[in-house]
């Protein structure tokens, strides 16, 4: 079955690290970009970046640059969106989606995760 | 401040057609493919229509997608009680060389 699976949801404390996961199965990994979508609560959906899984290329949109890091490992078909000091306005549902082509549409989602920020 | 302008709510009566529009510029929906994607409160995003009006397998010919300069439209027709759900339109910036979001719209079945 084609499908993104995500690590499961997290709690974490402010300044804390956190790392998340999009594992891959179904297609070839390397063949599509991988986005991270944030949902902050009762909001839209933002792109945060993308990461080319082929060669690690990233591109991070102008709010999230320099907030998080997005990589991919191709040889465990798994993609990352990390935190190096978590603040309570990252309180949010991540998913990771599938681009299906550069200018064309994400066919394909992962379940979400939570991640709670507070003391 | 999404840079795809949505209404956030838009209703209709079973079985009536309703129509979700979203605005943009001349640097995304102009000269971009827009895609729009339904969401039912506590799940992912599902693709509904790519490449401006393009149906992936097995969406029903009930949802079409029209664009017209800087706007798009999402047509839902007969529309049924599952049809209630957020609907968010998307697409490529040149300008900002990122990919964009509407707000949102929540469709109510009254």
């Amino acid at each position: 079955e084609v499908q993104l699976v995500q690590s499961g949801a997290e709690v974490k404390k402010p300044g804390e690290s956190l790392k998340i996961s999009c594992g891959a199965s179904g297609y070839t990994f390397t063949t599509y970009w991988v986005a991270w979508v944030r949902q902050m609560p009762g909001k839209g959906l933002e792109l945060m970046g993308l990461v080319n899984p082929d060669d690690s290329e990233t591109r991070y949109s102008p709010s999230f640059q320099g907030q998080v890091t997005i990589s991919a490992e191709r040889s465990i078909n798994t993609a990352y969106l990390q935190w190096g000091r978590l603040k309570a306005s990252d309180t949010a549902i991540y998913f990771c989606a599938r681009l299906r082509a550069v200018r064309s549409s994400f066919d394909l989602w992962g379940q979400g995760t939570l991640v709670t920020v507070a003391s | 401040q999404s840079v795809l302008t949505q209404p956030p709510s838009v209703s209709a009566a079973p079985g009536q057609k309703v129509n979700i529009p979203c605005s943009g510029s001349s640097s995304n929906i102009g000269n971009n493919y827009v895609s729009w994607y339904r969401q039912f409160p506590g799940t992912a995003p599902k693709l509904l229509i790519y490449d401006d009006k393009k149906r992936p397998s097995g969406i029903p010919d009930r949802f079409s997608g029209s664009k017209s300069g800087t706007s798009a439209t999402l047509g839902i027709t007969g529309l049924q009680a599952g049809d209630e759900a957020d609907y968010h339109c998307g697409t490529w910036d040149s300008s900002l060389s990122i990919w964009v979001f509407g707000g949102g719209t929540k469709v109510t079945v009254l």
